[in-house]
């Protein structure tokens, strides 16, 4: 399979904590994404890292990506109850095929 | 823009019928991919189209499953016939020139 692993698998954290996520993946890559998907609902895009890239800051989120490890992380600081949320890593081939992992289910208690 | 556009939105279905799904993608986007999702295992990879061309199937579970793009704005995805292990949330989404994927609401299928 393709597809990326996500660790935890699930994480509960206090509202104001900061959150991270892990990714890790088999194949080379083009770019790495991270999504979150709400509920019953589609997935939106959060944040794209090239793989030439090694850090990237949107906001409260922070993503990194090591190559040589085939591995990302998402670093969610200040988290709020809003951000309770599944979140997913996608891995983008040179074929252009994103393959998305397994997520991470982030519950964020007020 | 209204986003990515999936019809419909629940179906439910008896076993061995055919199911249609239905995706219009973003104006102006050159790709579209269709997903399905499941507790076990996750958001798989059906099929990807660029420029209205089927570039990779390899996700394609079996020939029961088909996909067309007849043109820019509208895609398929048609099981025939449905089984229950069929059952799931597909999800269509679209991109330009490759970047970030927008995805629809999905279109959750229970065949019984």
């Amino acid at each position: 399979s393709q597809q990326g692993e996500e660790d935890p698998q699930a994480l509960s954290i206090q509202e104001g904590e900061n959150a991270t996520m892990n990714c890790s993946y088999k194949t080379s890559i083009n770019n790495l994404q991270w999504y979150r998907q709400n509920s019953g609902r589609g997935l939106v895009h959060l944040i794209l890292i090239r793989s030439n890239e090694r850090e990237k800051h949107s906001g409260r989120l922070r993503v990194t990506l090591d190559t040589s490890k085939k591995s990302s992380s998402l670093l969610i600081t200040a988290s709020r109850a809003a951000d309770t949320a599944s979140y997913f890593c996608a891995t983008v081939n040179t074929g252009n095929q994103f393959y998305f992992g397994t997520g991470t289910s982030l519950t964020v208690i007020p | 823009d209204a986003g990515v556009i999936q019809s419909p939105r629940h179906e439910v279905t008896e076993m061995g019928q055919e199911v249609t799904l239905r995706c219009k993608p973003i104006s102006g986007h050159n790709s579209l991919f269709w997903y399905r999702q499941t507790m076990m295992r996750g958001l798989e990879l059906l099929i990807y189209f660029n420029n209205n061309v089927p570039i990779d199937d390899s996700g394609m579970p079996e020939d029961r499953f088909s996909a067309k793009m007849p043109n820019a704005s509208f895609s398929t995805l048609k099981i025939q016939p449905s089984e229950p292990r069929d059952s799931a949330v597909y999800f269509c989404a679209s991109s330009e020139f490759d970047e970030k994927l927008f995805f629809g609401s999905g279109t959750q299928l229970s065949v019984l």
